[in-house]
C-alpha cells in the first residue's frame, strides 16, 4: 500500500464548476499538507500549505485536512479552463532536518469551457 | 528573478551509460532537493543537501545513484549504468532554509529516457 492514495483522474468539469481533488493517508506521522499544481511538462508549484487538521481558504481555493480520517481535500471554486492541470498532494512529518515530501501521484483536471 | 533552472531539459541514453543531469537553485537558497516522477507516479524523494551539512541521501533507490553540491549552489545528480527503470523526470527543488513552512520551488525537469 502506497503512503499517499489519489485518484489519477482524468477528472474533466464544465467551467464555473466546483472541483474537489482529495487524498488519503496512512502514516500518522504526517504533519504538514501540501497542494501542487503541475502544467504539461512545467515542475509543479505550490497552492496551498496547511499544518495538522483545519480548513485554509486563499481566493477560489480551499484546503481541508481531516488528521482522524487521514484525509484531505482541494476544493476549486468557479474553475476555470486556466485550472488545467495535474493537482498533487504532498506530505511531509515533523521531525526537522529537511522538508521531504511524500506526494500522491496526481490528479489530472480539465475544465471545459 | 530567476527560478530553478535545470539541464538538459532532455536526454536519451543507451542501457549501460552513465549520465549527469543539473540543478542550479534560485540564488540564496540553502536547501535543495532531487525527485524522481516516474510515469503514472508520485514523485519520490531522492536527496536532500542542506548548506555544508552531510546530505539525507536515504531516497537514493541504488548505489547507481549519487548526487553532489559544492557549498550553496549547483548540484549534480550521476545515474551510473543506467537501466531502463531509471526512465523518469527528475526534478530538483530548492529551499530558502531547510524548515518546515518553507516553499520547495521546483525546476522544470530533466526527462530521462534509456533506451
Amino acid at each position: 500500500q502506497k503512503e499517499v492514495e489519489q485518484d489519477p483522474g482524468p477528472l474533466s468539469v464544465p467551467e464555473g464548476a466546483i472541483v474537489s481533488l482529495n487524498c488519503t493517508y496512512s502514516n500518522s506521522a504526517f504533519q504538514y499538507f501540501m497542494w501542487y499544481r503541475q502544467y504539461s511538462r512545467k515542475g509543479p508549484e505550490l497552492l496551498m500549505y496547511t499544518y495538522s487538521s483545519g480548513n485554509k481558504e486563499d481566493g477560489r481555493f480551499t484546503a481541508q485536512v481531516d488528521k482522524s480520517s487521514k484525509y484531505i481535500s482541494l476544493f476549486i471554486r468557479d474553475s476555470q479552463p486556466s485550472d488545467s492541470a495535474t493537482y498533487l498532494c504532498a506530505m511531509s512529518e515533523a521531525t526537522g532536518g529537511g522538508n521531504k515530501l511524500t506526494f500522491g501521484t496526481g490528479t489530472q483536471l480539465k475544465v471545459e469551457l | 528573478g530567476a527560478g530553478v533552472s535545470q539541464s538538459p531539459s532532455n536526454k536519451v541514453t543507451e542501457k549501460g551509460k552513465d549520465v549527469e543531469l543539473r540543478c542550479d537553485p534560485i540564488s540564496g537558497h540553502t536547501a535543495l532537493y532531487w525527485y524522481r516522477q516516474r510515469l503514472g507516479q508520485g514523485l519520490e524523494f531522492l536527496i536532500y543537501f542542506q548548506g555544508n551539512s552531510a546530505p539525507d541521501k536515504s531516497g537514493l533507490p541504488s548505489d547507481r545513484f549519487s548526487a553532489e553540491r559544492t557549498g550553496e549552489s549547483v548540484s549534480t545528480l550521476t545515474i551510473q549504468r543506467t537501466q531502463q527503470e531509471d526512465s523518469a523526470v527528475y526534478l530538483c527543488a530548492s529551499s530558502l532554509t531547510s524548515g518546515m513552512v518553507e516553499t520547495q520551488y521546483f525546476g522544470p525537469g530533466t526527462r530521462l529516457l534509456v533506451l
